[in-house]
């Protein structure tokens, strides 16, 4: 089946890192991704990673993946204020034919002073 | 990357109603999808605009309710038909620029905001 799941809320202190997790069911899935949702605004894709890697690091964001248990996470490094959003990850299996993307329920990251 | 725009931004429509939400990208696209974002929950996809012919339709979703109509390679419009309160909803646009390579980019449209009412 098709699921994802992740953690709905996250509040972190401005400077310190943020975790994002989610599980996934779909083990034929290639990419996986990470799109950020603020508020009133459209999605945009912040990060992906194939599924033959571990881990992907872009600049503050770090995406570790493990294939085995279908966990994946979203590292941010020194959280901002300007990084309160929903974010969100997304599968995309070979039923779908790689274009279809299946959604988490997204986690609300707030940063506070 | 490609842009898109979604018209309207956002409506209060009355039940019983139908509302069409129109989805043009700036360049041509081979894919391009409706999405439905209910209140505090997740993206669900609706169907595939495929062009020139039916769009192809997500479980759950069915033509007579959400007929759909892609008449180019950069312009889709989705219809909510009959609106009832539970069709409020955020309605999104995503288009692919390449068919059939697993990498590329999903792009979002803004998005259109129904209340009904």
């Amino acid at each position: 089946g098709e699921d994802v799941e992740q953690s709905l809320f996250l509040s972190v202190r401005e400077g310190d890192s943020s975790v994002i997790n989610c599980t996934y069911t779909d083990s034929s899935s290639t990419y996986l991704y990470w799109y950020k949702q603020e508020p009133g605004a459209g999605l945009q894709l912040l990060t992906y990673i194939f599924s033959n890697m571990d881990m992907k690091q872009d600049q503050r964001l770090t995406v570790l993946l493990n294939k085995k248990d279908k966990h994946l996470s979203l590292r941010i490094a020194d959280t901002q204020t300007g990084d309160s959003a929903i974010y969100f990850c997304a599968e995309s299996p070979l039923s779908g034919g790689y274009n279809k993307l299946i959604f988490g329920a997204g986690t609300r990251l707030a940063v506070h002073p | 990357s490609a842009v898109i725009s979604q018209k309207p931004s956002r409506d209060i429509c009355q039940r019983g109603t139908s509302l069409t939400i129109q989805c043009q990208v700036d360049s041509q696209v081979t894919m391009m999808f409706w999405y439905r974002q209910q209140p505090g929950q997740s993206l669900t996809l609706i169907a595939t605009a495929n062009q020139g012919s039916e769009a192809t339709y997500e479980s759950g979703f069915v033509i007579d309710k959400f007929p759909i109509s892609r008449p180019n390679l950069t312009f889709s419009t989705l219809t909510v038909s009959n609106m009832s309160p539970e069709d409020s909803s955020i309605y999104l646009c995503s288009v692919v620029s390449r068919q059939g390579v697993p990498r590329d980019e999903q792009y979002f449209g803004p998005g259109t905001r129904l209340t009904v009412t």
